[in-house]
Order: C-alpha cells, then structure tokens, then sequence
C-alpha cells in the first residue's frame, strides 16, 4: 500500500531555515511527481510546490517562491523540501503528496504530516 | 481567505443525504475539470474521496459522489454514516501548474 512519512519539522526561529524529507514506499515513487501542501487552523489547505516525476520541472506557490525548493532523490525514494528564511506565517502542519498523471489532477495519497512551528 | 469558498459547516441525520458546495472562479473549478474533494478525521492525514469532478477512487463507497456546474463544485455524501462525519475539503486545478483549495466544511451527522 502506499506509504509516505514525513519527518524533519520542529520549532525554528524566523529567519533560519529547515529541511523536510518525505519517504515514500509501497509505489514506483520514480514515475510519479509529487506535492507538498501545508495546512494551518486559520486558513486551511495550501498547495506549496510540485516536482514533477525526473525532478526537472518544479513549480512553487507565490508565498513561498524564492524561499522554498523542492527536490528529489528517486534512488532512495525521497522527496525534500528545504525552507529558508522562515516566517511566522509558515508556521503548519506540511504534508507530502502523490501526484498521479495528469498532474493537474492535484494529489492522491498524503502522508501524516509533519509540523513546522516558526517562533522566537 | 481560501481561493475557494465552502460553507463552514454542514449537517443532517444517519440515512439521510447532504450536499457541500464549493465555489470559485472561472480560472479554476470553472475552467478546469480537475476538482477534487478530500476527506479528513481528526489528527489523520486527508484522504481523497472524489477526483476530477465526479470520479471516485477505488475503495471510495458509491454513497459520494460530485458534480460541478458553471463555478460551483459540489459533494453529495448519501446514506449517511457515523463514519462520514469529518472535515471535507475541495481542491481545483488552477492553470499554471498551481493548485487552490476551500476552507473546509465540517460535516457533523446528527
């Protein structure tokens, strides 16, 4: 069955950064690409970023364009997303997703999640 | 403020059938058929019931369906079971490569 596990979040002041990893299992994770999206209790769920399937087209949300990039390993079915320059407002639960073909079709499977809180 | 527009919350008795809507612009839910909707319980990741409108995925019951007219996308869940009560979420393509998704409904079975 499909598996992804997200791990890496934690408290970070703002301004610094922080790396998170997904590892999927259970699924050809090198034929598809994948999402993050984070979820915060006021404002919902929020789409990131895509990497698509090679890791050679990633597209990212305005919000966080230029601070965030995603990328991927496929030898070990792992999918990053390394934060920089962290703000309070990015402060959220992130879950990595399965994107299946066609991408706009949007994510299918989801991992747990991991928390990121950005405070002093 | 979510892209797309849910009504925070909805209800009805066991057996009976409820409707959420979902609404956004002509750039999205309107302009695409790409809208998905996702189930989650408390503390547990989302889990999707409807893609691509009106498709469920496998191991998804036939009690949830959706549709979609002009802006509007909707979820109906029928034969309401204890099991359904949960958060519902609404997602749409939104052209170049990016993706918006509802506030959420948070659908209580009486």
């Amino acid at each position: 069955q499909v598996q992804l596990v997200e791990s890496g979040g934690g408290v970070v002041q703002p301004g610094r950064s922080l790396r998170l990893s997904c590892a999927a299992s259970g699924f050809t994770f090198s034929i598809y690409a994948m999402h993050w999206v984070r979820q915060t209790p006021g404002k919902g769920l929020e789409w990131v970023a895509l990497i698509r399937y090679d890791g050679m087209k990633k597209y990212y949300a305005d919000s966080v364009k230029g601070r965030f990039t995603i990328s991927r390993d496929n030898s070990k079915n792992t999918l990053y997303l390394e934060m920089n320059s962290l703000r309070a407002e990015d402060t959220a639960v992130y879950y990595c997703a399965r994107g299946p073909a066609p991408t706009e079709i949007g994510p299918d499977y989801w991992g747990q999640g991991t928390l990121v809180t950005v405070s002093s | 403020q979510s892209a797309l527009t849910q009504p925070p919350s909805a209800s009805e008795s066991p057996g009976q059938s409820v409707t959420i809507s979902c609404t956004g612009t002509s750039s999205d839910v309107g302009g695409f058929d790409y809208v998905s909707w996702y189930q989650q319980h408390p503390g547990k990741a989302p889990k999707l019931v409807i893609c691509e409108v009106n498709k469920r995925p496998s191991g998804v019951p036939d009690r949830f369906s959706g549709s979609k007219s002009g802006n509007t996308a909707s979820l109906t869940v029928s034969g309401l079971q204890a099991e359904d009560e949960a958060d519902y979420y609404c997602s749409s393509y939104a052209g170049r490569n990016n993706w918006v998704f509802g506030g959420g409904t948070k659908l209580t079975v009486l």
